[in-house]
């Protein structure tokens, strides 16, 4: 079946490193991709996303690139701030009948001023 | 526009009690779901609905219920809870053509002792 694979956290950085979140994923058919975030106490809230290979979604100053030849879709900011602190999911959505979404385990992001 | 709305925010129950979450939506959204979320595993599907009058289990059904007999609700019933039943639970709900983005309820934190 489907799958997704999130680089594991937490992760720290300082304010304004650059991020990077690693997310590959399994999928037969044409998935479309997706980030959500998750800030404490919050349900998860869409992020960007991208519906067809070579697609760039962004948002917030977040991208990622929906790589069909390395099945990625990493997720990239050049300046992280305290405010991004949160847990990134990255996920998939089948794209037949129901179109069943699939997450990935999330990854913690803690910025530190 | 409350978007989905979730209740109780928090709860405590003795193992064997049984209880219902409550979710609604108000983007007239035909599919809703119901998820679990758990440290390091993601979020896992329970149940979800296509539709007033349909639904269907996902991957970790066992233990819980859901009816769904208007658009806009679909409770979540725990039958007799177990302490491994300990969670954060999330209802999400989204259209059912094109546009796939889910949107997320904030969450209900049940802790089973």
């Amino acid at each position: 079946g489907d799958s997704v694979t999130q680089m594991e956290g937490p992760v720290t950085l300082s304010e304004e490193a650059f991020l990077t979140i690693n997310c590959t994923y399994t999928a037969t058919g044409y998935p479309s991709l997706f980030w959500y975030v998750q800030y404490p106490g919050e349900g998860l809230q869409l992020l960007l996303k991208a519906t067809k290979a070579d697609d760039k979604g962004s948002n917030k100053g977040f991208e990622a690139t929906y790589r069909k030849e390395t099945t990625s879709f990493h997720l990239e900011t050049g300046s992280v701030q305290v405010s991004d602190s949160a847990v990134y999911f990255c996920a998939l959505s089948d794209g037949r009948g129901y179109q069943k979404v699939t997450f990935g385990t999330g990854t913690k992001l803690q910025v530190i001023p | 526009n409350a978007g989905v709305t979730q209740t109780p925010k928090f709860q405590v129950l003795k193992t064997g009690q049984s209880m219902t979450l409550q979710c609604a939506q108000d983007m007239n959204h035909e599919y809703m779901s119901w998820y679990r979320q758990d440290p390091g595993m993601g979020l896992r599907l329970i149940h979800y609905s296509v539709g007033a009058g349909i639904t269907d289990q996902g991957e970790v059904p066992n233990g819980y219920n859901v009816s769904r007999s208007t658009t806009e609700d679909f409770p979540l019933r725990l039958l007799s809870a177990a302490p491994s039943q300990t969670s954060v639970y999330f209802c999400a709900s989204r259209t059912g053509t094109g546009e796939n983005t889910i949107y997320f309820g904030e969450g209900s934190w049940l802790t089973v002792v």
